[in-house]
């Protein structure tokens, strides 16, 4: 499964959008990005995936480049809950997930 | 979402003594499960992958002797810590996938497992 890279922080304040990048320039064709947050101390919680075409749902909006090297998460409307690590995770569903190291999102009051 | 139960959410051991941790898929057929530890202000580390009445695959550096996986049902996979000693506490995360490759995984909630 293809490797992924995500800056380590970021910080946004509350009630902007929150636009998370993450590299994933070696991925192929069979594999899906699936982004997932975790908050302090718990499991990480599923927030979207997609394998070529920007997909949103209630949680945020995902963009893959045309050439599906890179994705951005965005999180519309911010709120302090927000504040979490965010990872990217590149899977063909045939494999394992590897998690990255992440981004340490920060939403600021 | 899907719910995947994780049980205990916390547990304390003495050293020496084995820990069961369970992980539980509630609504849905878990083909596929996955066990991480994290360590403080750590990413998840994958352990092993299990796939539902087969031997678990583990990762490199995991003692397959050491950390016992089962996973014997669609709804159940354990993952036992054996002859724990205090380097093994940890933040233990399971994870359910569904099949199909547009499914997407579930996590428990972790278990932090202290060993004294």
């Amino acid at each position: 499964d293809a490797k992924t890279t995500q800056p380590t922080s970021m910080d946004c304040a509350e009630g902007r959008a929150a636009n998370l990048p993450c590299n994933h320039s070696t991925i192929s064709g069979n594999e899906y990005v699936y982004w997932y947050r975790q908050i302090h101390s718990q499991g990480p919680q599923y927030i979207i995936h997609g394998l070529k075409n920007n997909e949103t749902n209630e949680m945020a909006s995902l963009i893959i480049t045309e050439d599906r090297k890179s994705s951005t998460l965005i999180l519309p409307h911010a709120t302090l809950r927000d504040t979490a690590v965010y990872y990217c995770i590149a899977f063909s569903g045939t494999y394992k997930y590897i998690f990255g190291t992440g981004t340490r999102l920060k939403v600021l009051a | 979402g899907a719910v995947v139960s994780q049980h205990p959410s916390r547990v304390i051991c003495k050293s020496g003594t084995s820990v069961k941790i369970e992980c539980r898929s509630l609504d849905f057929q878990a083909t596929t499960m996955f066990w991480y530890r994290q360590f403080p202000k750590q990413s998840l580390m994958l352990m092993a992958t299990s796939n539902e009445g087969s031997k678990a695959t583990y990762e490199q550096g995991v003692e397959k002797d050491k950390f016992l996986i089962n996973h014997a049902s669609l709804t159940l996979s354990t993952l036992t810590v054996t002859s724990a000693h205090p380097e093994d506490s940890s933040f233990y995360i399971c994870s359910a996938k569904g099949p199909g490759r547009n499914t997407e995984a579930f996590f428990g909630q972790g278990t932090r497992l202290t060993v004294v």
